[in-house]
């Protein structure tokens, strides 16, 4: 299990928003990452810093965090947006846990 | 542009060692911090292990604290990981991750494609 906790699978209608949370002590101290990851390939990072997007990656996607609860939104979803996504932190011991990861369904 | 590429994956037996190795181009290696990243088959990411630019500070998950290694060679842009009494569990796609820092964020901003290391009899 992980030290931090996700939602194992979200849905969301094409076009519509849908957000993901992680949930961890580590949280408060700590900013989180998001990264997505298709099918035999290997993840992207899509937002650093709790709510900032690496040069690339669409504006429908943000983050935000407060407490111990990070979030990713995704703002009119589309179908290539059907991924899973994983959060991760780092904690006091300089260790990076990642979240279990969210499955993400666009309908 | 950022190249990491990992090698040195296969089947390896139980009690067995492999040392995987992740060759880094495109970027200054020895000015970041490194990390190992594994996953296995239908599973979520885990995180393996980190090592500082200078390597002289190395951290491991639990799961894997007394058997792996992680080591870098600055001189050759090279990552690596020695895996010794290696278990079934052990068996995923290990990613090698470049870590970014900016002003007290920490994250992977680039990632290699992985490779396979399978342990069984």
């Amino acid at each position: 299990s992980s030290e931090l906790t996700q939602d194992p699978a979200v849905s969301v209608a094409l076009g519509q928003t849908v957000r993901i949370t992680c949930q961890g002590d580590s949280l408060r101290s700590y900013s989180a990452s998001w990264y997505q990851q298709k099918p035999g390939q290997a993840p992207i990072l899509v937002i650093y810093g709790d709510n900032n997007r690496p040069s690339g990656i669409p504006d429908r996607f943000s983050g935000s965090s407060s407490g111990n609860t990070a979030s990713l939104t995704i703002t009119g979803a589309q179908a290539e947006d059907e991924s899973d996504y994983y959060c991760n932190s780092r904690d006091s011991n300089r260790h990076h846990p990642f979240g279990d990861g969210t499955k993400l369904t666009v309908l | 542009q950022v190249q990491l590429v990992e090698s040195g994956g296969g089947v390896v037996q139980p009690g067995r060692s492999l040392r995987l190795s992740c060759a880094a181009s495109g970027f200054t290696f020895s000015g970041y911090a490194m990390h190992w990243v594994r996953q296995a088959p239908g599973k979520g990411l885990e995180w393996v292990a980190i090592i500082s630019h200078d390597e002289t500070n190395k951290y491991y998950a639990d799961s894997v604290k007394g058997r792996f290694t992680i080591s870098r060679d600055n001189s050759k842009n090279t990552l690596y990981l020695q895996m010794n009494n290696l278990r079934g569990e052990d068996t995923a796609v290990y990613y090698c991750a470049r870590e970014g820092y900016i002003s007290g964020w920490w994250f992977f901003d680039y990632w290699g494609q992985g490779t396979l290391v399978t342990v069984s009899s």
